[in-house]
């Protein structure tokens, strides 16, 4: 597609409950980032993929995080027994070159009630 | 990544240019300057980046000192749609950690 394409736009979770955001990068970009923005800061890097390979993960905040690139195009953020704390704006970025600059999508607002 | 420094807010007017300033006292000599911007509820958009040569795109110009310890973004004629946040970021090529460190920016709003 012509940009990057964030699934939900919006998700409303309770507490507790498991939720799955989804990433489709720029066909054939090989690098794939997540980040974290809460209300007010600017984005927090959580992990990197390099086609399949997640090189970095140091940004991950706990073990309830999990990302996943299998095919090393789509790439699935997954958060476990989402807390409060975890709602926040989860941007997904790629790109086709090191130097490149990146291009984010919009993002998935998550909201823990 | 080196930190930045960049002035929480700026206004400027519509059709003037706009100068956004950035330390970067500690870089070092395999760190690119980027600038990124985020209009409200939209994910972050590239502008420009450069290593020590002035740079210029149809979005914009970047000027980097000398000494490469600040640089400067130029918006040539800013229009209502550049009112973002806009951040300054440093960052190693080949350094094998490749996430981007995002600070606060600057709040750059263009009035009418």
């Amino acid at each position: 597609g012509a940009g990057v394409s964030q699934s939900p736009r919006y998700k409303v979770a309770k507490r507790g409950q498991d939720v799955a955001l989804r990433c489709d990068p720029i066909s054939g970009h090989v690098s794939l980032f997540w980040y974290q923005q809460a209300l007010g800061q600017g984005p927090e890097f959580l992990t990197y993929f390099q086609n399949e390979a997640q090189l970095d993960k140091s940004g991950l905040p706990s073990d309830r995080f999990f990302a996943e690139r299998p095919e090393g195009s789509v790439s699935t953020l997954k958060i476990q027994r989402t807390q409060q704390e975890d709602s926040a704006v989860y941007l997904c970025a790629s790109s086709l070159a090191y130097r490149d600059g990146y291009t984010f999508g919009s993002g998935t607002r998550l909201t823990v009630v | 990544d080196a930190k930045t420094t960049q002035p929480p807010s700026m206004d400027c007017a519509e059709g003037r240019a706009a100068n956004l300033p950035c330390n970067h006292s500690t870089i070092s000599g395999n760190e690119y300057v980027y600038w990124y911007r985020q209009i409200h509820s939209q994910g972050p958009q590239y502008i420009i980046h450069g290593l020590k040569n002035n740079e210029t795109n149809e979005m914009a110009s970047l000027i980097i000192t000398e000494d490469r310890k600040s640089s400067t973004l130029i918006l040539p004629h800013a229009t209502l749609r550049d009112t973002a946040v806009y951040y300054c970021i440093v960052r190693v090529i080949g350094g094998g950690a490749d996430g981007l460190t995002f600070g606060k920016g600057t709040h750059l709003i263009i009035q009418p």
